[in-house]
């Protein structure tokens, strides 16, 4: 019930291509859901987040697409750049068992070839 | 405004040793939180702390312990190192939720231990 399930695995797009990743969870207790991109041999860091109050969240070419009923949520990135290429994590956050936590997904490896 | 910091970067170890890893939070923040990042896998949480206590727990044994000191900067100790234990250590700062707001945790750019 904790869990936040990720896909694809990996992706690879096409320079000024849509690259999407999707991502569902089960556990209503979630009510913030924030995007991280890795490169390698570095932390994460925050891209975008949402709330579900809202579904659809955009910044820059980055976009966020929630879906309430579905527990559902996705990443879009438009007009994708070599830079681009990380690993892009999803993640729920939430009160779980008294404590706030972060569940993280699994992780999809990005690569825009230019 | 300085950012989340750890120690050290790159780290080596034997099976049975002990290890200390460090992290100062981000300014403002007395929240923080340690994950495991095994190679090709998401962050897992460890635990959190804050105000100085233990805060949530995931599924990690007992040998895996920490500390929060008054200037909020924590330490994330392993006992009796096993070869899995090897992975990317992240630390992360956050305020805690004031109402109803969802905390935003900002991370380090991790310690990376091998065990040996």
């Amino acid at each position: 019930q904790q869990q936040v399930k990720q896909s694809p695995q990996s992706l690879i797009v096409q320079k000024g291509g849509i690259s999407i990743i999707n991502c569902a969870y089960e556990n209503t207790a979630f009510d913030y859901f924030p995007w991280y991109q890795q490169f390698p041999g570095k932390g994460p860091a925050l891209l975008i987040a949402i709330r579900p109050d809202v579904s659809e969240k955009k910044e820059g070419r980055f976009t966020i697409s929630f879906n309430k009923s579905a527990k559902q949520f996705s990443l879009h990135i438009m007009d994708s750049q070599p830079g681009d290429s990380a690993t892009y994590f999803c993640a729920a956050v939430g009160i779980i068992q008294g404590a706030q936590k972060l569940v993280f997904g699994q992780g999809t490896r990005l690569t825009i070839n230019p | 405004e300085t950012g989340v910091t750890q120690s050290p970067t790159h780290l080596i170890k034997t099976r049975g040793q002990q290890v200390t890893l460090r992290c100062s939070s981000q300014s403002g923040h007395n929240t923080v939180s340690w994950y495991q990042q095994a190679l090709g896998q998401g962050p897992q949480f460890i635990f959190q702390y804050y105000r100085e206590e233990e805060n949530g727990r995931g599924n990690f044994p007992p040998r895996f312990s920490g500390l929060q000191f008054p200037n909020y900067s924590s330490e994330l100790n392993v006992n009796a190192l096993e070869l899995d234990d090897s992975a990317l250590y992240l630390c992360a700062s956050s305020i805690p939720r004031t109402g109803g707001a969802a905390e935003t945790q900002y991370f380090g750019p991790g310690t990376r231990l091998l065990v040996l």
